[in-house]
């Protein structure tokens, strides 16, 4: 069936650098997709969203890119902080669904001092 | 977590058992889920309800059933429980301004023996 995946299971990255955290659809006719972030022991918080018809768009110390020619979907995070530290998961509205989502398996991102 | 309790936190069951998990928001949001998170898998969707009364199946709804009799409250019930569904439970609301994002709850965590 169609699926959000990820690129890479781990990503260790330095303190201070950027992080780029990748994410593959298969579902064209999704709507918008999600970047959340899950701490330990937490639920998934919401960190920012897209829509199909955007190809970027940036938050606070973070940015997402759509590219719906190879159906890739990235989440850029500028001067990775220790805080950052957690999984991040990619999501996709699942059609004619109430707005629910179909996750990815997630990416661990470890923040190296 | 966005005005949104589950309970219990925490449960320890037997193989056979009726469970009921109980998700309760205060934001007034019209849509409610619930999500399984299981390692290697992500978050996968049970059930979703778009209104009192009004619910349908996810994903992975068998063994599982939903009941929404007010706006503030979404009950998961496993009829008689069995160790593949040892699971965290996430329960999220949606729908409300921005209506693609979902809030999470922390999260109960259910072991069957």
């Amino acid at each position: 069936g169609e699926s959000v995946g990820l690129h890479l299971p781990t990503l260790s990255v330095q303190e201070g650098d950027n992080s780029i955290i990748n994410c593959a659809y298969s579902n064209s006719a999704s709507d918008y997709f999600i970047w959340y972030k899950q701490e330990s022991g937490k639920g998934p918080q919401f960190i920012i969203d897209i829509r199909s018809n955007m190809d970027k768009r940036q938050g606070q110390r973070v940015t997402v890119l759509l590219n719906k020619t190879v159906k890739h979907l990235s989440l850029q995070i500028a001067a990775t902080q220790p805080g950052d530290s957690a999984v991040y998961f990619c999501a996709e509205n699942i059609i004619n669904s109430g707005y629910a989502l179909n996750f990815g398996k997630g990416t661990s991102l470890l923040v190296t001092p | 977590d966005a005005g949104i309790t589950q309970s219990p936190r925490h449960k320890v069951t037997e193989t056979g058992t009726p469970v009921t998990l109980r998700c309760h928001q205060t934001e007034n949001h019209r849509y409610m889920y619930w999500y399984r998170q299981d390692p290697g898998h992500g978050l996968r969707l049970i059930h979703y309800s778009y209104g009192v009364k009004d619910t349908d199946k996810g994903e992975v709804s068998d063994g599982y059933s939903v009941s929404r009799s007010k706006t503030e409250d979404f009950l998961l019930t496993l009829e008689s429980a069995t160790s593949s569904q040892t699971s965290v439970y996430f329960c999220a609301i949606g729908g409300g301004p921005a209506k693609n994002i979902q809030y999470f709850g922390a999260g109960t965590r259910l072991s069957v023996l």
